[in-house]
């Protein structure tokens, strides 16, 4: 299973834009990389999910290096409400066989200041 | 479709006494997850289901814990002889797994469990 590595916290203005690096330096071909938000007292949330290059939906967009060891998920124009932890995760997202385990790390917890 | 359901959302039980949590998953999912998330830390994977087969459990599942997922739709997960070190949120997710899907989890809001 590819670890992740992401920055423990990170602090932003309401109005500006985030971006939230995760490192996954032994990436293997067939995975995928997905992130998830968190509110306190509530399950994480899917946000998006990628293989390469650029995804973007409603909420984030995500930014995949050609090597893909990084992966980093932009939000666009923080309100107080994104105030949430956010998680990177690596995984075969397509395994119909054998063992599929989604490892979550510690996530990001990113602080939207007024 | 009102998403993953888990009950109950708060045990209070005193150590050494068993419980019990429910989680109905997403009808059309076909895999079912068990995690625990103590304070500060993200989700840890306990077990997962395909359908009613139990395929996976990790090395936290003591012989305390058992779960099961009987004719592959809802789920219990019982921790026998509590200790307070049990005392975390236990969530559910669910997700639909197949050739044309891409595995995303749908959570449940957490069974949250003090144990004194």
């Amino acid at each position: 299973l590819a670890k992740t590595t992401q920055p423990i916290s990170m602090d932003s203005y309401e109005g500006q834009e985030v971006n939230i690096t995760c490192s996954h330096n032994n990436i293997a071909t067939n995975d995928y990389i997905t992130w998830y938000q968190q509110f306190p007292s509530q399950g994480p949330r899917f946000i998006i999910q990628g293989y390469k290059t650029k995804v973007t939906n409603e909420v984030a967009s995500l930014f995949i290096p050609a090597d893909r060891k990084s992966s980093t998920l932009s939000l666009p124009r923080v309100s107080l409400s994104d105030t949430a932890v956010y998680y990177c995760l690596v995984g075969d997202v397509y395994s119909g066989a054998g063992s599929y385990q989604l490892t979550f790390g510690k996530g990001t917890k990113l602080s939207v200041i007024p | 479709d009102t998403g993953v359901s888990q009950d109950p959302r708060h045990k209070i039980t005193k150590r050494g006494q068993n419980v019990t949590f429910r989680c109905d998953p997403i009808s059309e999912h076909n895999r079912l997850y068990w995690y625990r998330q103590t304070l500060g830390q993200g989700p840890e994977f306990l077990t997962y289901f395909q359908n009613e087969a139990q395929l996976e459990k990790s090395r936290l599942l003591s012989d305390r814990f058992s779960a099961e997922r009987p004719k592959g739709s809802f789920s219990t997960l019982e921790i026998q002889r509590t200790e307070q070190g049990d005392s975390a949120m236990y969530l559910c997710a669910s997700s639909w797994i197949g050739q044309a899907g891409a595995n995303v989890l749908t959570f449940g809001a957490g069974s949250r469990l003090t144990v004194l």
